[in-house]
């Protein structure tokens, strides 16, 4: 099974609403992401969790906020979104966030949540 | 620098085979990627290959790597109109384990 869910499909948004996006695995990883895809471009890495903990913040703006609750959960908690931030959030996980000449740790990408803020 | 390069669009015939370009610039990335995204869709992981090895087979797919040159190519055999989606080749390694992605090659299939 190399399945990541995501909740919601879509979801709109006015600027000065709280949204939360969730992310679930059951594949045992230890390591996960969220990424933004705008129309027509590849995902742009946003946020790296490994064993719960916050790895990487590319200079995401704080009016994004990740959260994980455990190893198998990945929120995006949104407020105050702008426009421009309409765009297709993904969620990946994999086993552990780390890699080497003898182990991919691949990325299993869930089907995304597609946000339109107005 | 970490730029991955890909051709921005491939048209070929039901049947025929595709060939989908990619060039990095990481000459110590230690593992490439090729995802597919179908529209509306998240990324599917189709194959990766190890930096050491210079060609991988996976039923239709063909992945070849020329390391010297920093190129990637994916084959599709027998393409059908199922394939038709967008092709995003990605290296890991090097410097961070971050997945860079290329800019995405939009193949399409005609009937």
């Amino acid at each position: 099974d190399t399945e990541v869910t995501q909740t919601p499909k879509h979801l709109v948004m006015g600027m000065t609403n709280k949204k939360s996006l969730k992310c679930e695995q059951h594949m045992g990883h230890r390591a996960m992401y969220w990424y933004k895809q705008k129309a027509k471009k590849p995902p742009e890495l946003m946020f790296v969790y490994s064993y719960e903990k916050l790895s990487i913040n590319e200079s995401v703006p704080s009016r994004f906020s990740p959260e994980c609750p455990n190893s198998s959960l990945l929120n995006l908690h949104l407020h105050a979104l702008q426009p421009e931030d309409s765009a297709l959030y993904l969620c990946a996980s994999s086993q552990d966030g780390t890699s080497g000449h003898s182990y991919t740790d691949t990325q299993y990408f869930g089907p995304g949540t597609r946000l339109t803020v107005l | 620098g970490e730029d991955v390069e890909q051709s921005l669009f491939l048209s070929v015939r039901e049947g025929d085979s595709s060939v989908i370009n990619c060039t990095y610039t990481d000459s110590s990335s230690t593992y490439l990627y090729w995802y597919k995204q179908e529209p509306g869709a998240g990324l599917q992981l189709l194959t990766y290959i190890f930096s050491n090895m210079d060609m991988k087979q996976d039923q239709r797919l063909t992945v070849l790597l020329n390391k010297k040159d920093k190129h990637l190519s994916l084959r599709i055999a027998d393409t059908q109109t199922g394939d038709s989606a967008i092709y995003f080749c990605a290296e890991k390694g090097g410097a961070t384990n971050k997945l860079i992605f290329g800019t995405g090659t939009l193949l399409a299939v005609q009937p």
